[in-house]
């Protein structure tokens, strides 16, 4: 089955300040990857997603990139601001096989004021 | 997009006992999945919640142990069953195939945090 490796577990940044987190993946048949938020205490938020026929995609101060050929993807957030402090979770799934999603590890991001 | 709700929003049960958690969309859907989060931890697929038929479990995870039913498109339980500490998480429904967005796209209730003495 899929396995999603997400790195780091950990970032601190100032405020103002880009933000990268990356995961892999290892089923070459996996073709959706979403990202999500998730605030202490809440529910993980779909925040932006990417599907295996685009390479990038942008939404205002967030980004994510793909790349098939090495099976990473990665969300990139600029002008990072501290309400952007939350746990990032990663995910990948091959829609062709019943939509389940593999979720990576979370990256626990904290932006400084 | 859809909303979604979950009874209850938490609980403390003893070992040994069950506890039913259900799910409710306000709109149907073509999918509806079950998700743990352990504390501090990412989230792991219980299973798939098929209408009408029986539920598609993942690995490590039986029906004996989390029986769920789907009687429509809108509704779904999760039952975790004899209870053990080690059962105390978050619990978190999912829906994707609502109306007006792409059919990928999964969305989560607001979670059950179980705990089991």
């Amino acid at each position: 089955g899929e396995n999603v490796e997400q790195h780091p577990s950990t970032l601190s940044v100032q405020e103002g300040d880009s933000a990268v987190i990356k995961c892999t993946y290892s089923d070459s048949a996996s073709n959706y990857f979403p990202w999500y938020k998730q605030e202490l205490g809440k529910r993980p938020q779909l925040i932006i997603d990417i599907r295996s026929n685009v390479g990038e995609k942008k939404d205002q101060r967030i980004a994510v990139t793909l790349n098939k050929t090495a099976k990473h993807f990665s969300l990139h957030i600029t002008e990072t601001q501290p309400e952007d402090s939350a746990v990032y979770f990663c995910a990948a799934s091959d829609a062709n096989a019943g939509n389940m999603l593999t979720f990576g590890g979370g990256t626990r991001l904290m932006v400084k004021p | 997009s859809a909303v979604i709700s979950q009874k209850p929003s938490r609980d403390i049960c003893q070992r040994g006992t069950s506890l039913t958690i259900q799910c409710q969309v306000d709109s149907q859907v073509t999918m509806m999945f079950w998700y743990r989060q352990q504390p501090g931890q990412s989230l792991t697929l219980i299973a798939t919640a098929n209408q009408g038929s029986e539920a598609t479990y993942e690995s490590g995870f039986v029906i004996d142990k989390f029986p769920i039913s789907r009687p429509n498109l809108t509704f779904s339980t999760l039952t975790v069953s004899n209870m053990s500490p080690e059962d105390s998480s978050i619990y978190l429904c999912s829906v994707a195939g609502t109306s007006g967005r792409p059919y990928n796209e999964q969305f989560f209730g607001p979670g059950t945090r179980l705990t089991v003495l």
